[in-house]
């Protein structure tokens, strides 16, 4: 199957410091990619869809200015958690659908952010 | 915003008993997906069930879909422990948006 790698695996932070977390597919091209935050015991909830050479579509309720999506080529998609703060810590998951795959999406290992 | 809900919340059973999970949704669909998630980690795709289907088997996996009832069963049969997870049901909205249900964790007891 495809493979969807994050990095970095987990991240401790200080509150007020920005995070960064890197979503590439390693063996397709993809122009959509979607990021998902999940917290303790809870499913996934879907943040934003980046978009290659666009803007990102946010969901209602995500702060856009807060969570910073950047989908720089075909295969990378970067999420940055700005002046994050304690309620920020989740763990981040990332996805990418494969053309061909009847919709089905790879998704990345997550990150667990956790800030202090 | 979720799809719908999955039942149980949480199931335990023993080692080579059958697992079963429901799951229900809210809007017409094309397909329906069943995932399962480690502790801790990413999400791997089970099975895909398209709406024209009413059951689907791949292995151990046995899906049954019920549109009329905007309803799915995931049966896992003969399970071990390395069966242990979450599972989650999973539609798609708009382009590719995928919208998962609340989840069951499943624990099998050696």
């Amino acid at each position: 199957g495809a493979v969807v790698s994050q990095h970095p695996s987990w991240v401790i932070c200080k509150s007020g410091t920005s995070v960064k977390i890197e979503c590439r597919s390693l063996d397709f091209q993809a122009t959509t990619m979607f990021w998902y935050r999940q917290f303790p015991k809870q499913s996934l909830m879907l943040m934003a869809t980046s978009n290659e050479g666009s803007k990102a579509t946010y969901e209602q309720g995500v702060e856009k200015d807060k969570f910073l999506i950047n989908h720089a080529s075909l295969t990378l998609s970067t999420l940055t958690v700005t002046s994050a703060h304690p309620e920020d810590s989740s763990f981040y998951i990332c996805s990418a659908p494969r053309t061909g795959e009847n919709n089905e999406q790879f998704f990345g290992p997550g990150t667990r952010l956790t800030v202090l | 915003s979720q799809q719908g809900e999955e039942d149980p919340q949480a199931l335990s059973i023993q080692e080579g008993e059958n697992a079963t999970m429901n799951c229900s949704y809210k809007t017409s669909i094309n397909n329906l997906q069943w995932y399962r998630q480690n502790s801790g980690r990413g999400l791997v795709h089970l099975i895909l069930i398209r709406s024209n289907e009413r059951e689907k088997h791949s292995g151990r996996l046995r899906v049954t879909l019920d549109t009329s009832k905007k309803s799915s069963s995931l049966l896992i049969t003969a399970s071990r422990a390395a069966d242990t997870a979450s599972y989650f049901c999973a539609t798609i909205q708009g382009a590719q948006k995928l919208v998962f249900g609340q989840g069951t964790r499943l624990t099998i007891n050696p």
